[in-house]
């Protein structure tokens, strides 16, 4: 079963940099996905499409503070140079065969 | 610049139907597969339904298949959601998104419609 699986939180301090991880469920490791980024009360953005190989391509006017890697069936993403505003919640996404399917999401806080 | 508009969000009985609309402008609709995604209150992002650009391939969430509809009028630039059978589960937030391409994930994110279902 096609599986995404997220940590509930994560914090870092502005400026500093933080890496988030989505991990694929077995057998699916070869799996691109995509990352988006949900501030509060809003609705969710595109940050990158993120491939198996760690290539990336980010959504139109995504920062370059934010970036993606992988790592077997681990997916990253890095956000460099923390602002209050990337306080949010991120979500990674696949696909297979007739479905989609999210990761529960990570809640970011700045401090 | 892209922009997807959600609207028909209501308040409906347990049993009851509604349908959800979504105008698209900004990009030319009908070369996009299109998505629906819904977030219930507090929690995370659940895939509803995506359609392709011609219709003929549709699916759907288990939890959504038999009760809900989607459609797509490509000279009104427009995506549907008929919901049927309403249940309080259903209650949430739904996005219209456009899709990166074959059915991959979605690339835009329309700002959500309200679908509260409550006797």
């Amino acid at each position: 079963q096609l599986v995404l699986t997220q940590s509930p939180s994560a914090s870092a301090s502005l400026g500093a940099s933080v890496k988030l991880t989505c991990t694929l469920s077995s057998g699916h490791s070869s799996y691109a996905i995509t990352w988006h980024q949900q501030q509060p009360e809003k609705g969710p953005r595109y940050l990158m499409k993120l491939n198996s190989d760690g290539t990336h391509n980010k959504g139109d006017g995504i920062p370059d503070r934010f970036s993606g890697s992988s790592s077997g069936a681990e997916r990253y993403l890095t956000i460099s140079s923390l602002q209050s505003e990337d306080e949010a919640d991120y979500y990674c996404q696949t696909w297979g065969t007739g479905t989609w399917v999210f990761g529960g999401g990570t809640k970011l806080t700045v401090l | 610049q892209v922009q997807l508009v959600e609207s028909g969000g209501d308040l409906v009985m347990p049993g009851g139907s509604l349908t959800l609309s979504c105008a698209a402008s900004g990009f030319t609709f009908r070369d996009y597969y299109m998505s629906w995604i819904r977030q219930a209150p507090g929690k995370g992002l659940e895939w509803v339904s995506y359609m392709s650009i011609s219709g003929n391939t549709i699916y759907y969430a288990d939890s959504v298949k038999g009760r809900f509809t989607i459609s797509r009028d490509n000279a009104r630039n427009s995506l549907y959601l008929q919901m049927n059978s309403l249940r309080a589960e259903d209650t949430a937030v739904y996005y219209c998104a456009r899709d990166l391409g074959d059915s991959s994930g979605p690339d835009y994110w329309g700002q959500g419609t309200l679908v509260t279902v409550s006797s």
